[in-house]
C-alpha cells in the first residue's frame, strides 16, 4: 500500500489529453513539493516535473504538473505511442521522515 | 555528462550482507544529495535512503532502518549502500540518483543494479 495514490492505468488516443492524480495527506503533498517521474520499459526512471510543476531542461512543454491541498497532477497533451510508460509521483512526508512514491501508473496510448 | 554507475548487486543468502556502489562523474558531488531507490521485479518504486551534501544527514525507509546504512565518500565522488540481514523482499533493482524527494526532485538516475536475495 503506497502512502501516495494514484490510478493504476489510464488511457487515451494518440494526439489527446490526459491527466494522472496523485493523492496524498497533509504531511506530504499538502505540506511538500511534488516531482513526477517517467519510466519506459526496461530503463531508469526519469524526472519529468520538480517543484510540483517546473520542467527539467529537455522535457517538453506537453508535460505539465499542479498542486492543490493534498492533490496533485500530471498532464500530459498532443499524446505519443512512445509516451507510453509508467508514471510515478513523489515526496518527502514530514511525518514518516522518508520519501514516499505513488503506486505508478501505467498509460496506454491507444 | 552526468554519469552514474551502479556496481556491486549479485545474489546473496537470506540474511547475508552486500554493499553497493555507485560511481559519480560530471558534476560537483560534494553539492549533492544523494539518494537509494530500489524497484522489486513488476513492482513501482520504493525510495530507500538519502543522503545529504552538507553534513551527511542520513534518512531511511522504515523498511530498511537497522539493516542498511547510506554513506559517501566525497574524494572519490561514490555514494554507497551497506545491506545487512538481507531478507527475500529486500530482491529488487537498486538505482542511485542525485537530489531530494522534494524540491529538485531526483533528476539524474544510474542504471541499477540487481540483488537477488535467496538460498
Amino acid at each position: 500500500q503506497s502512502v501516495l495514490t494514484q490510478p493504476p492505468s489510464v488511457s487515451a488516443a494518440p494526439g489527446q489529453k490526459v491527466t494522472i492524480s496523485c493523492s496524498g495527506s497533509s504531511s506530504n503533498v499538502g505540506s511538500n513539493h511534488v516531482s513526477w517521474y517517467q519510466q519506459l520499459p526496461g530503463t531508469a526512471p526519469k524526472l519529468l516535473i520538480y517543484e510540483s510543476n517546473k520542467r527539467p531542461s529537455g522535457i517538453p512543454d506537453r508535460f505539465s504538473g499542479s498542486r492543490s491541498g493534498t492533490s496533485a497532477t500530471l498532464g500530459i497533451t498532443g499524446l505519443q505511442t512512445g509516451d507510453e510508460a509508467d508514471y510515478y509521483c513523489g515526496a518527502w512526508d514530514n511525518n514518516l521522515n522518508s520519501g514516499v512514491f505513488g503506486g505508478g501508473t501505467k498509460l496506454t496510448v491507444l | 555528462e552526468v554519469q552514474l554507475l551502479e556496481s556491486g548487486g549479485g545474489l546473496v543468502q537470506p540474511g547475508g550482507s552486500l554493499r553497493l556502489s555507485c560511481a559519480a562523474s560530471g558534476f560537483a558531488f560534494t553539492s549533492y544529495v544523494m539518494t537509494w531507490v530500489r524497484q522489486a521485479p513488476g513492482k513501482g518504486l520504493e525510495w530507500v535512503s538519502s543522503i545529504t551534501d552538507s553534513d551527511g544527514s542520513t534518512f531511511y525507509a522504515h523498511s530498511v532502518k537497522g539493516r542498511f546504512t547510506i554513506s559517501r565518500d566525497n574524494s572519490k565522488s561514490t555514494l554507497y549502500l551497506h545491506m545487512n540481514s538481507l531478507r527475500g523482499d529486500d530482491t529488487a533493482v537498486y538505482y542511485c540518483a542525485t537530489g531530494r524527494m522534494s524540491g529538485s526532485g531526483l533528476d539524474y538516475w544510474g542504471q541499477g543494479t540487481l540483488v537477488t536475495v535467496s538460498s
